[in-house]
């Protein structure tokens, strides 16, 4: 089945910074979620993004299909960005969601 | 309008106990995935539901789980003789339509502990 790799595993910021968070997918996707979990542990969708560029206030996110990766970008990151984000995909054999490992972003005022 | 809903938010059951788990869709979704999230990992599939059926449920660990959808709108997760090793948070998603190229919801998930 399709592999999904998140890198870096941790991040630790300053309030203010910005950063680039990576998913690698190992093969043709229909479908490319991010999400951050919340410290509650609720799954928080950021951006459907199967393909293309897309932005939200301070978050973007690009996925370069073609080159099984996508980005998020986090700028002028506040301490409510903490936690954990996933990166999700699915493909036309699968059923459903295969997810990464995740990156958990401290974000310290 | 109302997001993907489980109860209970928590769950803590004593080994070899049943217990239920139940999840409320968005309105209108036809699609109802039950995914289990371990410590320190991302969620991993269970059981997907197209409407009223299971139509796949590969990613159930062993017989003791069970799943319904009885109208192809609530679903139950159900767990026979619970072992130390269900102890995980259970996460359900619903999506408009059925396959994976379509945006799924989660919900905020019912942490089961089995002591």
């Amino acid at each position: 089945g399709i592999q999904v790799e998140q890198s870096p595993p941790d991040l630790i910021l300053q309030e203010g910074a910005n950063s680039t968070l990576r998913c690698n997918f190992s093969d043709s996707v229909n479908n490319l979620q991010w999400f951050h979990q919340n410290p509650w542990g609720q799954l928080i969708n950021l951006f459907y993004i199967p393909s293309g560029t897309k932005q939200n206030g301070r978050l973007s996110a690009t996925t370069v299909a073609t080159e099984r990766y996508s980005l998020l970008y986090i700028s002028s990151s506040q301490t409510t960005d903490s936690g954990v984000y996933f990166c999700a995909v699915g493909d036309q054999a699968g059923t459903a969601l295969i997810f990464g490992k995740g990156t958990t972003l401290s974000v310290s005022s | 309008g109302a997001g993907v809903s489980q109860t209970p938010s928590n769950k803590v059951t004593e080994k070899g106990k049943y217990v239920e788990l139940r999840c409320d869709p968005i309105s209108g979704h036809t699609a109802l995935y039950w995914y289990r999230q371990s410590l320190g990992q991302g969620p991993e599939f269970l059981i997907y539901f197209q409407g009223t059926g299971a139509a796949d449920d590969s990613g159930l660990p062993n017989d003791r789980f069970f799943a319904v959808r009885p109208e192809g709108s609530v679903s139950t997760l159900k767990i026979q003789r619970t072992e130390r090793g269900d102890s995980a948070v259970y996460l359900c998603a619903s999506s408009l339509y059925p396959g994976t190229a379509y945006e799924q919801y989660f919900g905020p998930g019912t942490r089961l502990t089995v002591t």
